[in-house]
């Protein structure tokens, strides 16, 4: 079975431009999450996507956005890039099945090996 | 959300196990505690997960104390490709999503020859 997919690998951007990600998750996992990593804070979460719906988001400003397709691919997209924004971009995939407010249903997260950022 | 703390580092022997602890005092009943690691400029990878009672599978064993403030994984026979940040999460269930993670600092365990 295939794992996460995330293109490309490595990207160089200025200042004031947009760029989007990719990320294919395992072939039948139907929710992709997106979390950006930095050396300062760590591994933050950005948002989530379920059946093609945003399900989550973290404390991101609004130039971070992401959809999903209705064969689960997602994209991500930053506009107006700001040097802050220089990170690697995880992606993770999972099946997605979720009991809502109660209980847990143990899922595990699978991760690509993300996108490296720079912003000059 | 519930916090995890983890010692920043930690040095282990070829060959030897390796324990790394966690704590969460302030877990929540139907919270369960995930450990991941990152292996250097790769995504994090998954390797057990467990509630109130120890877990064991093909990686790792997790020990989990009574009252789940804290918990141990423990690599049984550490290798050099086991070197990794290490990352205790406990799951923060927010609106049904399962996949806000919530990382700390971690621990980054080296392995030595």
């Amino acid at each position: 079975k295939a794992g996460v997919t995330q293109t490309p690998r490595y990207l160089i951007k200025t200042r004031g431009q947009q760029v989007t990600l990719s990320c294919s998750p395992i072939s039948g996992h139907r929710s992709v999450s997106w979390y950006q990593q930095t050396p300062g804070q760590g591994l933050q979460f950005l948002f989530e996507y379920f059946s093609e719906t945003q399900r989550n988001k973290g404390n991101f400003p609004g130039r971070f956005s992401g959809r999903q397709f209705s064969n689960s691919r997602s994209e991500m997209n930053v506009s107006t890039l700001e040097l802050g924004d220089s990170a690697l971009y995880l992606c993770a995939s999972g099946q997605g099945s979720w009991t809502g407010a109660k209980g847990a249903t143990n899922e595990k997260l699978f991760f690509g090996s993300g996108t490296q950022l720079s912003v000059l | 959300d519930a916090k995890t703390t983890q010692p920043p580092s930690m040095d282990c022997a070829e060959g030897r196990a390796a324990n790394l602890p966690c704590n969460h005092s302030t877990i929540s009943g139907n919270e369960y505690v995930y450990w991941y690691r990152q292996i250097h400029s790769q995504g994090p990878q998954y390797i057990i997960h467990g509630l109130k009672n120890n877990e064991t599978n093909e990686m790792a064993s997790l020990i989990i104390t009574e009252d789940r403030k804290s918990s141990t994984l423990i690599l049984p026979h550490a290798t050099l490709r086991d070197t990794a940040v290490y990352y205790c999460i406990v799951r923060v269930e927010s609106g049904g999503s399962n996949y806000k993670l919530t990382f700390g600092k971690g621990t980054l365990l080296t392995v030595n020859p």
